[in-house]
C-alpha cells in the first residue's frame, strides 16, 4: 500500500469553476501535508502546506486536513487556464516525504 | 537566490556506462533527497540524507549510490546504467528543524539510457 494515494485523473473543469483535488494517506504518524503544482517538464513547486485539522486558505487555494479520516484535499476557486498542471500531494513523516502519483488538472477556457 | 541546482539537465548514456548527478543547495538545509519520476509512478525516493555525514535508502535504491560531500552537496551515482534507469531525476532539500518544512526542488535531470 502506497503511503499517499491520489486519483490520477485527468480532472477537467471549466474556467471559473472550483477544482477539488483529493488525497488519502496511510501513515497516522505523518505530521504535515503539502500540495505541489508541477507544470509539464518542470519541477514541483509548493502551493500550500497544512499540519492542523481543518481548513487553511491562501488566495484562491484552500487546503483541508482531516486526520481522523486520513484525508487531505485542495480546492482551487475561480480556476484559471494557468492552473492546468499536475498536482502532487505529499505527506511528511520524520525525515521523509511521501508523494502521491499526482492528479492531472485541465481548466477549459 | 539559486536554491537547489542540479547538473546536468539532460544526459544520454549507453547501457553499462556510469555517471554522477550533482546537486547543490544554498539554503543551509540539513536534509537532502534524490527522487526519480516516471509516468504514472509519481516521485519515488531513491536516497536521502538527513544531515551531513548520513545517508539512508529510500524506496528504490538499487543501482544507485550517493555521497553527501558536505552540507551543500549531495551527489547520485549510477555505476552501471540500465535502460530501467531512464527517468527524470530530482534533487530536493528541506530544513527539518523547522516545523512544517517543505521540500525545495532542483530543475531536474532528464536521463535516457539506451
Amino acid at each position: 500500500q502506497k503511503e499517499v494515494e491520489q486519483n490520477s485523473g485527468p480532472l477537467s473543469v471549466p474556467e471559473g469553476a472550483i477544482a477539488s483535488l483529493n488525497c488519502t494517506y496511510s501513515d497516522r504518524g505523518s505530521q504535515s501535508f503539502f500540495w505541489y503544482r508541477q507544470y509539464s517538464g518542470k519541477s514541483p513547486e509548493l502551493i500550500m502546506f497544512i499540519y492542523s485539522n481543518g481548513d487553511k486558505e491562501d488566495g484562491r487555494f484552500t487546503a483541508q486536513l482531516n486526520k481522523a479520516s486520513q484525508y487531505v484535499s485542495l480546492l482551487i476557486r475561480d480556476s484559471q487556464p494557468s492552473d492546468s498542471a499536475t498536482y502532487l500531494c505529499a505527506g511528511n513523516t520524520g525525515n521523509q516525504f511521501y508523494f502521491g502519483t499526482g492528479t492531472s488538472l485541465t481548466v477549459i477556457p | 537566490n539559486a536554491g537547489v541546482t542540479q547538473t546536468p539537465k539532460f544526459q544520454v548514456l549507453k547501457t553499462g556506462q556510469s555517471m554522477t548527478l550533482q546537486c547543490a543547495q544554498d539554503m543551509n538545509h540539513n536534509s537532502m533527497y534524490w527522487y526519480r519520476q516516471d509516468p504514472g509512478m509519481g516521485l519515488r525516493l531513491i536516497y536521502y540524507s538527513a544531515s551531513e555525514g548520513t545517508t539512508d535508502k529510500g524506496e528504490v535504491p538499487n543501482g544507485y549510490n550517493v555521497s553527501r560531500l558536505n552540507k551543500r552537496e549531495f551527489s547520485l551515482r549510477l555505476e552501471s546504467a540500465a535502460p530501467s534507469q531512464t527517468s527524470v531525476y530530482f534533487c530536493a532539500s528541506s530544513e527539518r528543524d523547522r516545523g512544517s518544512a517543505e521540500a525545495f526542488f532542483g530543475q531536474g535531470t532528464r536521463l535516457t539510457v539506451v
